[in-house]
């Protein structure tokens, strides 16, 4: 299937943890996102790569740090949660910055307590 | 910066035509979108506008006036399957999208 996958679907974590979440496409799209979703449903980038270099980062704590090993992934690296940091994290790709729709994967729900 | 603004919730009933608004500033344009994304579910693309005038896609259509900041998504024969939030997403100077806070459209028997 081409698609956007991310993994893991769910996480659940405690307060000072650190975990990351995987994404990969293989639709051969060069530009990439994570976008935040808060629990008012409100979808917000955070950082875009395009064929692996980072083009955006928005204002975002310093311990959300993204890794692109090559332009299908792009992950995404938390030090320290905070309860704050739940929400839903969505991978997307695109064939090129601009004008190209999204393509979302399906979310990752990370919940700290 | 930008601003994007579209209603939070609207209501129709099954078989009536409704229409979800989006007004937005930004510096520099370079597209609108629309988004459908159901409860618990990723958004996916419905449609893309960069010049203004309307652009139809079967039950679907969006229109854009550039001038006015200004667009709209139009649902025809609304289904009880169209209930989800509609996001409204605009790419500026940074070519990257920024979404509206999205609609929340609930189609009722």
């Amino acid at each position: 299937d081409t698609a956007v996958s991310q993994t893991p679907k769910y996480l659940v974590t405690q307060m000072g943890n650190d975990k990351s979440i995987k994404c990969e496409q293989n639709l051969g799209h060069d530009t990439m996102y994570w976008y935040k979703q808060d629990s008012k449903k409100f979808l917000k980038i955070m950082f875009s790569y395009n064929n692996k270099e980072l083009i955006i980062n928005e204002t975002v704590p310093n311990r959300f740090s993204p890794k692109s090993p090559d332009k299908a992934h792009l992950n995404l690296h938390i030090n320290s949660l905070e309860l704050g940091d739940s929400a839903v994290y969505f991978c997307a790709s695109s064939q090129r910055v601009g004008n190209s729709p999204l393509h979302f994967g399906n979310g990752t729900r990370l919940t700290v307590t | 910066g930008q601003n994007i603004d579209q209603p939070t919730e609207m209501t129709a009933t099954e078989g009536a035509i409704v229409q979800i608004n989006c007004t937005y500033q930004t510096s520099g344009f370079n597209g609108l979108f629309w988004y459908q994304q159901h409860a618990g579910e990723a958004p996916t693309f419905l449609s893309y506008n960069v010049l203004d005038g309307l652009e139809e896609k079967g039950r679907f259509s969006s229109f854009l006036s550039r001038s006015k900041g200004y667009s709209y998504l139009l649902l025809k024969e609304l289904q009880m399957k169209d209930s989800a939030s509609y996001l409204c997403a605009v790419t500026g100077g940074s070519y990257i999208p920024t979404f509206g806070r999205g609609t929340s459209l609930i189609v009722h028997p």
